[in-house]
């Protein structure tokens, strides 16, 4: 089945110590998200990539950096993570918009739990 | 940017009854979807409903996009339908912006 996949679900890192997490998806979408979610929040955008154009978000913290090699993957890099960035990460796709302009449906992993000591 | 509001904030159901959530958004929308986030954390695609009705199975949604609202029925509820509801909407600018979410508890 297509779908978004990512790895590790869960990851440990030490404070401080580069941890990278990754993203596949096999839906062939133009679109790739990467969402922040701490404990009973909605999730928070991050940053986005259409095809290889990189879209951050202004309040997105320096210390968050993210790669797409090709089509298929997509990575988030903390460089040094702190205690407040433990949180559950969500990457998700979207084909991008119909020729009539509608934005189409965001499709999400499963998420990576990231926990720093 | 686009305001988007859920209620109630926490919902406690006993399993059978039938319960209806709420999604206000401040601006017009080219998207609106409808997760349900289970206990692992995990964002199901529930709708893709930017306008009109949908039904699957025993969840359908009504978004009436002239009035900026939309709602989730749930009918005969089960216990696996516990977890936390959101709403999200997009403008044009590829980038979905979440409500604060639905906490649905359903009781055996």
């Amino acid at each position: 089945d297509a779908m978004v996949i990512q790895n590790p679900r869960y990851q440990v890192t030490q404070f401080g110590k580069p941890v990278t997490l990754s993203c596949s998806q096999t839906l062939n979408h133009n679109v790739m998200y990467w969402y922040q979610q701490k404990s009973s929040q909605a999730p928070k955008l991050l940053f986005h990539y259409y095809d290889k154009d990189f879209n951050n978000e202004a309040d997105t913290p320096d210390n968050f950096q993210s790669r797409r090699p090709n089509t298929s993957f997509c990575f988030l890099d903390i460089r040094s993570p702190g205690l407040g960035d433990a949180a559950m990460y969500l990457c998700a796709t979207s084909k991008g918009p119909t020729s009539g302009g509608l934005q189409e449906t965001q499709y999400f992993g499963p998420g990576t739990r990231l926990l720093v000591l | 940017g686009i305001q988007v509001e859920q209620s109630p904030p926490d919902l406690i159901l006993q399993e059978g009854a039938n319960s209806t959530l709420r999604c206000n958004f401040s601006d017009s929308v080219n998207n609106l979807q409808w997760f349900h986030q289970n206990p692992w954390g995990q964002l199901i695609n529930l709708f893709y409903i930017p306008s009109g009705t949908k039904q699957n199975g025993r969840l359908s949604a009504t978004t009436v996009a002239t009035e900026r609202y939309s709602l989730l029925y749930i009918s005969s509820s089960q216990t696996t339908d516990s977890g936390v509801y959101f709403c999200a909407v997009e403008r044009n600018d590829y980038k979905l912006s979440f409500g604060a979410g639905t906490t649905v508890t359903v009781r055996a």
